[in-house]
């Protein structure tokens, strides 16, 4: 079974430094992966997908990567702000009809 | 972009009763959809594939006579949770897959009392 793990869990950092999570997993024959971001009591709000036959994908401050030979994903997240306090999980399509496996999350703190 | 729906947001009920939960997807009509559920301060675990027009398929250790799943239409996927007990309260969250990315509904929070 696909093991997903994110690292750190909990991360507390001032405002304006660079954050970046990881996401590990066991099984390289992935579909897809995509990163998350969950509020506390919210939904999950997408951030950015990944397909597995790509390296990175970038969204304003955010940068995903994806290496498949380690079994790793990073998320960068640059100059943070206090809004981008929130658990960040990344997640892996496991099949062709899109069943995700999600990794624990690391739920970040950013300071003013 | 896609949206999904969810029916109730958040619910109480009594142990020992049942508790529906709709998941509708507004723009697109799936097929297969997904059912998770997070319990406090851990991440989501899948439950079941709800599958339009048969019977879903369930994840190990998810109890399927306990867990009702129905996939009625392209648009409506529902889940009951039968004889409720406080152990099942937690944050269900329903889903679909379209063109390489997942679309999750915005959560239904179950407290049994």
């Amino acid at each position: 079974k696909q093991e997903v793990t994110q690292i750190p869990a909990a991360l507390s950092v001032p405002e304006g430094e660079n954050l970046v999570l990881n996401c590990s997993f066991t099984d390289s024959a992935i579909y897809n992966l995509q990163w998350f971001r969950q509020d506390p009591g919210k939904g999950l709000t997408s951030l950015l997908l990944i397909q597995s036959s790509q390296r990175e994908q970038t969204s304003g401050r955010l940068n995903a990567s994806l290496d498949k030979s380690s079994g790793r994903s990073t998320l960068y997240i640059a100059a943070s702000q206090p809004g981008d306090s929130a658990t960040y999980l990344c997640a892996w399509v496991t099949d062709s009809w899109g069943k995700f496996q999600f990794g624990a999350g690391t739920q970040v703190v950013v300071t003013p | 972009g896609a949206v999904v729906s969810q029916h109730p947001s958040w619910v109480i009920c009594k142990s020992g009763t049942s508790v529906k939960i709709e998941c509708r997807s507004l723009d697109f009509q799936a097929t297969t959809m997904f059912w998770y559920r997070q319990f406090p301060k851990q991440s989501l675990m899948l439950m079941a594939t709800s599958n339009e027009g048969s019977k879903a398929t369930y994840e190990q250790g998810v109890e399927k006579d306990k867990f009702l799943i129905n996939h009625a239409s392209l648009t409506l996927s529902t889940l009951t949770v039968t004889s409720a007990h406080p152990e099942d309260s937690s944050f269900y969250i329903c889903s679909y897959y379209r063109g390489s990315e997942q679309y999750f509904g915005p959560g239904t929070r179950l407290t049994v009392t």
